[in-house]
């Protein structure tokens, strides 16, 4: 099962800054959160994972809380094609990759 | 282009035939996975090879044989289906096995 809660779907206002909660109260010191997501029709796609520390790559930003029990991540500057289903997942070492249902994020003009 | 391409894209297969699924990755790869994301339910982990070799068969029936020959090459043999096992099957490889995934953009198989 996956360990994490997600809002089922969220709005966004292009070119504002998308915010994507994950809750993973039960994660462990060792596993690291991952973010996937899906545009209609196509596989998923690697954004960004991290452990402790923030991280930032060419695509969002990842904000992981102190006590590791909940992450955002940001899409600083949403577009019409960041429309997509985001997955959080957390997964240590060679662990399974269990996806969940995902947060709809819909990006509208 | 993700640098995994699965054919065929789409597929119609009645329950009495039997079809394979091909996944080819230019990554230079060594850990491919088959995914299956049935409407409305999460994607659902089928197998895992390494380095060639099967590590994870998350109990698929028999009816879906899954063939890695090279690092490169996964395929998915498929016969006597059934109409609940229509989805989007889905192809991954990592460079090993705990790095971050990357995904074809799938068969969609329907069984009639």
């Amino acid at each position: 099962d996956a360990k994490t809660t997600q809002p089922p779907s969220m709005d966004c206002a292009e070119g504002r800054a998308a915010n994507l909660p994950c809750n993973h109260s039960t994660i462990s010191g060792n596993e690291y959160v991952y973010w996937y997501r899906q545009i209609h029709s196509q596989g998923p796609q690697y954004i960004i994972h991290g452990l402790k520390n923030n991280e930032t790559n060419e695509m969002a930003s990842l904000i992981i809380t102190e006590d590791r029990k909940s992450s955002t991540l940001i899409l600083p500057h949403a577009t019409l094609r960041d429309t997509a289903v985001y997955y959080c997942i957390v997964r240590v070492g060679t662990d399974k990759l269990i996806f969940g249902t995902g947060t709809r994020l819909q990006v509208f003009p | 282009e993700t640098g995994v391409t699965q054919t065929p894209r789409h597929l119609v297969m009645g329950m009495t035939n039997k079809k394979s699924l091909k996944c080819e990755q230019h990554l230079g790869h060594n850990a491919m996975y088959w995914y299956k994301q049935s409407a409305k339910k999460p994607l659902e982990l089928m197998f895992v090879y390494n380095f060639k070799e099967q590590t994870e068969n998350n109990s698929v029936p028999s009816r879906f044989s899954p063939e890695c020959p090279n690092s490169s090459h996964l395929f998915l043999h498929l016969h006597t289906l059934q109409p609940e096992d229509s989805a989007l099957y889905l192809c991954a490889s990592s460079p090993v096995h705990d790095s971050p995934l990357h995904f074809g953009n799938g068969t969609r198989l329907t069984v009639t």
